[in-house]
């Protein structure tokens, strides 16, 4: 089945040191977001590609990075953790940017210590 | 802009009653408008969507929603909650003009034996 697939499924970093979480797709759509979600909120864009294009929100922190290298994986860098980024982080793919589904992956769940 | 608004952050029925979810929008121009639900450490699923055809949108595990643009409403609804409906709901919004995903602040189901 096309899926979105995030690896790992839980990941443990200390704090401060850098932390990469990896999204793929076999669905081939041309847009992959990235989302943090925290406990009870509603997720939160980071940013987003269409194609190799990227698109960064305004208040994402700069210790936040992403890489798209193909077309099938993202990866979300976070080069310094503190305490406030433990969260579970969400990759979603759609066909187009714009009104369509995003399809989500099952998600990272990231504990700083 | 476009905002989109749950209202109630915990809903709480009996297995076997009506099941009601609501989002209201605020938009200036025809939205698209999503439901999603999550499961415990999960990713977002898609239920249903509604794209400015048919106004009674049905979904999978027997959900529908109902677009009425004189309320600015897009509720959930399921005849008969099961055990398995228990989750966090999420009703998100999107313009024609290609911007991302707005989504309401989420609506946590709980369904009694």
């Amino acid at each position: 089945d096309a899926m979105v697939i995030q690896n790992p499924r839980y990941q443990v970093t200390q704090f401060g040191k850098p932390v990469t979480l990896s999204c793929s797709q076999t669905l081939n759509h041309n847009v992959m977001y990235w989302y943090q979600q925290k406990s009870s909120q509603a997720p939160k864009l980071l940013f987003h590609y269409y194609d190799k294009d990227f698109n960064n929100e305004a208040d994402t922190p700069d210790n936040f990075q992403s890489r798209r290298p193909n077309t099938s994986f993202c990866f979300l860098d976070i080069r310094s953790p503190g305490l406030g980024d433990a969260a579970m982080y969400l990759c979603a793919t759609s066909r187009v940017r714009g009104p369509y589904e995003q399809y989500f992956g099952p998600g990272t769940r990231l504990t700083v210590t | 802009a476009q905002s989109v608004t749950q209202l109630g952050s915990h809903v709480s029925v009996s297995e076997g009653a009506l099941v009601l979810l609501r989002c209201n929008y605020s938009s200036s121009v025809p939205p698209y408008l999503f439901w999603y639900v999550q499961y415990p450490n999960q990713g977002l699923q898609l239920l249903l969507k509604y794209t400015s055809a048919a106004t009674l949108v049905k979904g999978i595990n027997g959900f529908e929603a109902e677009f009425k643009k004189s309320e600015t409403s897009f509720h959930l609804t399921k005849p008969s909650a099961h055990m398995s409906d228990a989750a966090e709901y999420f009703c998100a919004g999107a313009n024609n003009a290609g911007n991302m995903l707005t989504f309401g602040g989420g609506t946590r189901l709980m369904v009694k034996p």
